[in-house]
Order: structure tokens, then sequence, then C-alpha cells
């Protein structure tokens, strides 16, 4: 069973400060790892991607893979009211496929209270 | 300029019915992709096409059938619905295979 497992929250953090959002998955064999935002009612919108092992800064965003633990997190810097929202991971699962299957994860809702 | 539009936004309809969802994009890309998102919110792929070819086909009813007249366009029509198949359903497309996919609205159907 491919499964992508994230923090089930709530996550609720002041204005201000840094949300940790966190998923493992279950293939080694994964390549592609992305974090989507969906406001209640909206569509996912892409946040960020990573491939490589390490960090990958995008403005306040940040995302961190590591490959050898099968985990993948984004790190939400100067949180603002505006970022609550449910994060959802998503991994391309298919080792060596080129067939673009993402697997999500059931989302984090995050709260920044003001 | 909408990327990925989808039609219509709601869908109300009765069992047994047959309806069809319409998804088109503007970016060039050549993959694009149906997805259904449950009332946990829960997203799950349900098909693929790479210029006009079925590349994914979950395990899904038979009576959900995708067609992609052209790499820009993809609609999924649904045979028979059942309450089970209230959700809302997302197309996506990607330039490439894998790689980043762009959602368009979504359309909320809504079986009784």
């Amino acid at each position: 069973q491919k499964e992508v497992e994230q923090n089930s929250g709530p996550l609720s953090v002041p204005e201000g400060a840094i949300a940790s959002l966190n998923c493992t998955y279950s293939d080694r064999g994964s390549q592609s790892f992305f974090w989507y935002r969906q406001y209640s009612g909206k569509s996912p919108e892409l946040i960020m991607s990573i491939y490589s092992n390490g960090d990958k800064e995008d403005g306040r965003f940040t995302a961190q893979l590591n490959k050898a633990s099968q985990y993948v997190s984004l790190l939400i810097r100067d949180s603002q009211p505006s970022d609550s929202a449910t994060y959802l991971c998503a991994v391309n699962l298919d080792r060596g496929s080129t067939l673009g299957r993402l697997y999500f994860g059931r989302g984090t809702q995050l709260t920044v209270w003001p | 300029d909408t990327a990925v539009s989808q039609t219509p936004k709601y869908l109300v309809t009765q069992m047994g019915n047959d309806k069809s969802i319409k998804c088109e994009q503007n970016l060039g890309h050549d993959t694009m992709y149906w997805y259904k998102q449950d009332s946990k919110k829960f997203l799950k792929i349900m098909f693929s096409y790479n210029n006009k070819e079925l590349i994914i086909n979950e395990t899904v009813p038979n009576r959900f059938s995708p067609k992609s007249p052209d790499k820009a366009h993809l609609n999924l029509h649904i045979n028979s619905l059942e309450l089970g198949d209230s959700a809302v359903y997302f197309c996506a497309s990607s330039q490439r295979v894998p790689a980043e996919q762009y959602f368009g609205p979504g359309t909320r159907l809504t079986v009784t």
C-alpha cells in the first residue's frame, strides 16, 4: 500500500511564528515531492516542489527533503493569518515512472491567529 | 486568462442520471488529469492523459469515462450516477511527467 502520511492537525500558531508541517512517504524510490495549499472551498495551489535532498527556499516557505528518512517538510516563517489553510503533501511514488501519478496526504489544517 | 478551467462549477443531479464535466487548459501542457476529492478532503487521482493518450487509469468504476479530444481538453463523463459519486472533481495539467500539476477550480457534484 503506497502511503503519504501527514500530521492530521489542526496546527495552530500565532502570527509571526514558524509553522512546521511534516510528511512521510512509504516508497523509498519516490522522486518528486510537492506542497499544495488549499483554502476552504478552493482548489489546491502549488506552493513548493522539491526533488533533491536538502532545503529549498522560496520567500517565507522552505521545503526540506530527506530521502533516507523518507521525510519531507514545509516551514512557513513569519506566519500570517492569510496562511490559514489546509496544506497537502504530494509525492510521485512510481519508481522510475514518468506517469506523474501523485499520491496526496490527507492534509494538515493550519490556523494562524492574530 | 484562466489557466485551467472547468465547467460546470456546481452540478446537482439525481441518481441514475448521466452527466459530463469539461476541462480546458491554456498553459500548453501535454498532460491532463482528473482527481476526486471526497467529503473528508482526500484527493485521489482517477485518470491521466498525455497528448490525448490515456496513461493513468486508477481503479475507478467503468461508469466513469474520460475523453480527450485534444491535448488542451479533457472531459469526464459519468453514467448512472450514484450517491457515492458526490464529491469535488478537479482537473489538473502539467507540462511533463512527473512535474508540477496545476489544478482547475473544481466541480462540486451532488447526487440526490
